[in-house]
């Protein structure tokens, strides 16, 4: 069973346009909800990250957007770029000040034109 | 933010051999490292879970005798693929968690395994 669910599995965005992910989740033990932008035959690079306490999380062209109560996330890029294009992986895990496991969602594919 | 260091960065082996793969954390100790895999246009799958100093725990379905974790420093664990077949072919990816890393987890640069 997905424990992160993911949408939409691709994404085409126009230059300077917002892209926009989403993401739920069901296990309300998950304290920690991070993205990462993952480029192709590379490794994932987390890019910003979310605890529950609190309901935005703002770094640069980059947002977290947090519902808890409807236990959803997702991840805004303003101002979307062609060097944005890559696949973004939103994930949750436990574990409070020591990380567990995480757990991904299944990946959006963005690409920006320009 | 910390690094680790996964290497090789692609590796061919002939159907048969073991391939070893290194993941260093360079700037934090890695209490735990989590080793994953990746199809194509897949999202990550997790392999196991190792602790320094303790047995890997692996998840369900991936061999243990196949996939053997080592994780005997705070600083280096490995994952050698015994006996690789075709079916083996994938992307590799550590993760390492820890002292000095705050709660963040840090991923090495992927391994690329082609079994021919």
């Amino acid at each position: 069973q997905q424990q992160v669910k993911q949408s939409p599995q691709s994404l085409i965005v126009q230059k300077g346009g917002i892209s926009i992910i989403n993401c739920a989740y069901e296990n309300t033990a998950f304290d920690y909800f991070p993205w990462y932008q993952q480029f192709p035959g590379k490794g994932p690079a987390l890019l910003i990250a979310i605890r529950p306490d609190v309901s935005e999380k703002k770094e640069g062209r980059f947002t977290i957007s947090f519902n808890k109560s409807a236990k959803q996330f997702s991840l805004h890029i303003m101002d979307s770029q062609p060097g944005d294009s890559a696949t973004y992986f939103c994930a949750a895990s436990t574990g409070g000040s020591t990380l567990g496991r995480l757990y991904f969602g299944r990946g959006t594919q963005l690409t920006v034109w320009p | 933010g910390a690094v680790v260091s996964q290497h090789p960065s692609w590796v061919i082996c002939k159907s048969g051999t073991s391939v070893k793969i290194e993941c260093r954390s360079l700037d934090f100790q890695a209490t735990t490292m989590f080793w994953y895999r990746q199809f194509p246009k897949q999202s990550l799958m997790l392999m196991a879970t190792s602790n320094e100093g303790s047995k890997a725990t692996y998840e369900q379905g991936v061999e243990k005798d196949k996939f053997l974790i080592n994780h005997a420093s705070l600083t280096l664990s490995t994952l050698t693929v015994t006996s690789a077949h075709p079916e083996d072919s994938s992307f590799y990816i550590c993760s390492g968690s820890g002292t000095g890393g705050g709660t963040e987890a840090f991923f090495g640069q992927g391994t690329r395994l082609t079994v021919v």
